[in-house]
């Protein structure tokens, strides 16, 4: 079974910083996707970034960088030059091949919360 | 990308009623998902809903509880039947469809729908 884990419940970063967000996962499928999606207070789910298993180079997009360490089973997002409006959860989630393409499996989250 | 809407965006139920939720897709799509993310919890996938079939419930979920519909490709329901307040949680509908980054697959969620049952 897939598992990710996300050690987080809570970050604070100050405008401008960058931050880190924990991603861990356990699969034991070699074929396999990793997403990040940001959660306002809203409740809408927004994808930010995708990174497959087979993916040489980190995925970038805008100021969400993925750092992916397959040894260690990592999938940390990097958020530079925080902005106000970065504060939500934030979730990683995984999808595998043989457990089912077609559904996420989600991380608890984590809460960031961006300070002026 | 897909624009996914979802209608009511909230609603404030007594218990033993139902509800149901809309979810429109701007594209045709093989697959629709249901989600439930109850207060201060990640999201649990409550079915797969394809057209033309009967939907696939996750384990804990049955069909007298939440029945979906799927009546074409870009449109959807989910009915949340006899509510409790445990019922409480935000319904998202989502899709897979090819992202604007390399053409990757995506999972697209619409804004959900916040369900309060008293």
């Amino acid at each position: 079974a897939q598992k990710i884990t996300q050690t987080q419940p809570g970050m604070f970063v100050q405008e401008k910083e960058a931050v880190t967000l924990d991603c861990t996962y356990d699969t034991s499928d070699q074929s396999y996707g990793l997403f990040w999606y940001k959660q306002p207070s809203s409740g809408e789910m927004i994808f930010l970034i995708y990174q497959g298993s087979y993916d040489e180079q980190n995925a970038t997009e805008g100021r969400y960088s993925l750092n992916f360490q397959k040894a260690r089973k990592s999938a940390n997002l990097v958020i530079s030059a925080s902005q106000l409006g970065d504060s939500a959860m934030y979730f990683c989630a995984m999808l595998g091949a043989p457990s089912g393409y077609s559904t996420l499996t989600f991380g608890k989250g984590t809460m960031l919360l961006v300070s002026p | 990308s897909a624009v996914i809407s979802q209608k009511p965006s909230r609603d404030i139920c007594q218990r033993g009623t139902s509800l149901t939720i809309q979810c429109q897709v701007d594209s045709q799509v093989t697959m629709m998902f249901w989600y439930r993310q109850q207060p201060g919890q990640s999201l649990t996938l409550i079915a797969t809903a394809n057209q033309g079939s009967e939907a696939t419930y996750e384990s804990g979920f049955v069909i007298d509880k939440f029945p979906i519909s799927r009546p074409n490709l870009t449109f959807s329901t989910l009915t949340v039947s006899n509510m409790s307040p445990e019922d409480s949680s935000i319904y998202l509908c989502s899709v897979w469809t090819s992202g604007d980054i390399d053409s990757t697959d995506t999972q697209y969620f619409g804004p959900g729908t916040r369900l309060t049952v008293l």
